[in-house]
């Protein structure tokens, strides 16, 4: 069946550093690739996505590329800042879209001033 | 502002008890909606499917008569957690598609549920 797989946290980085979050897929066909984001006491916001292989989501800075050949979706930021503190979802719904989303376990991201 | 809103968004209920909670898309109808549990510091888990005018469909585990799914209009599903016990004390939150595509989803805030 789909899954979605993650690197594991809590990912620690000083303000301004280089953030990458690994993300890796298993699914038949094409499915759709999404990042979400959760910040503390709130509910899920999406924050990029892309639908077919090569597409690159970007949204606030963060950017993911769909690599069909790798089943990967990695989230990269160039310069993270403490407001980006949250957890973070890699999530795919299968070619067949029915809506079902498919989450990763999500990664901690903590980003010191 | 929020297309998709829950209620309530933080509830204590006594061990035994039922509790209801309730999503809502506020400007698009949704003949799909999708619930979703949350333990602390995992990942979210389907639950199940919501289906307007009809049962729900149940992820593997999940139980139905404990988790009572009903989506009587287009613009909402409840979930009512029945006789509920301190295990049940979790995140719950839905999500309804914009689209037919399924591409525009769109969460709840979620409900914080502690049984006591």
């Amino acid at each position: 069946g789909n899954s979605v797989t993650q690197m594991e946290g809590p990912v620690t980085l000083s303000e301004e550093a280089f953030l990458t979050i690994n993300c890796t897929y298993t699914a038949t066909g094409y499915p759709s690739l999404f990042w979400y984001v959760q910040y503390p006491g709130e509910g899920l916001q999406l924050l990029l996505k892309a639908t077919k292989a090569d597409d690159k989501g970007s949204n606030k800075g963060f950017e993911a590329t769909y690599r069909k050949e790798t089943t990967s979706f990695h989230l990269e930021k160039g310069s993270v800042q403490v407001s980006d503190s949250a957890v973070y979802f890699c999530a795919l719904i299968g070619s067949s879209n029915t809506g079902k989303l498919i989450f990763g376990q999500g990664t901690t991201l903590q980003v010191k001033p | 502002g929020a297309v998709v809103s829950q209620h309530p968004s933080w509830v204590i209920c006594k061990s035994g008890t039922s509790v209801k909670i309730e999503c809502r898309s506020l400007d698009f109808q949704a003949t799909t909606m999708f619930w979703y549990r949350q333990f602390p510091k995992q990942s979210l888990m389907l639950m199940a499917t919501s289906n307007e005018g009809s049962k729900a469909t149940y992820e593997q585990g999940v139980e139905k008569d404990k988790f009572l799914i009903n989506h009587a209009s287009l613009t909402l599903s409840t979930l009512t957690v029945t006789s509920a016990h301190p295990e049940d004390s979790s995140f719950y939150i839905c999500s309804a598609n914009r689209d037919r595509e399924g591409n525009t989803i769109y969460f709840g805030e979620g409900s914080w549920l502690t049984v006591v």
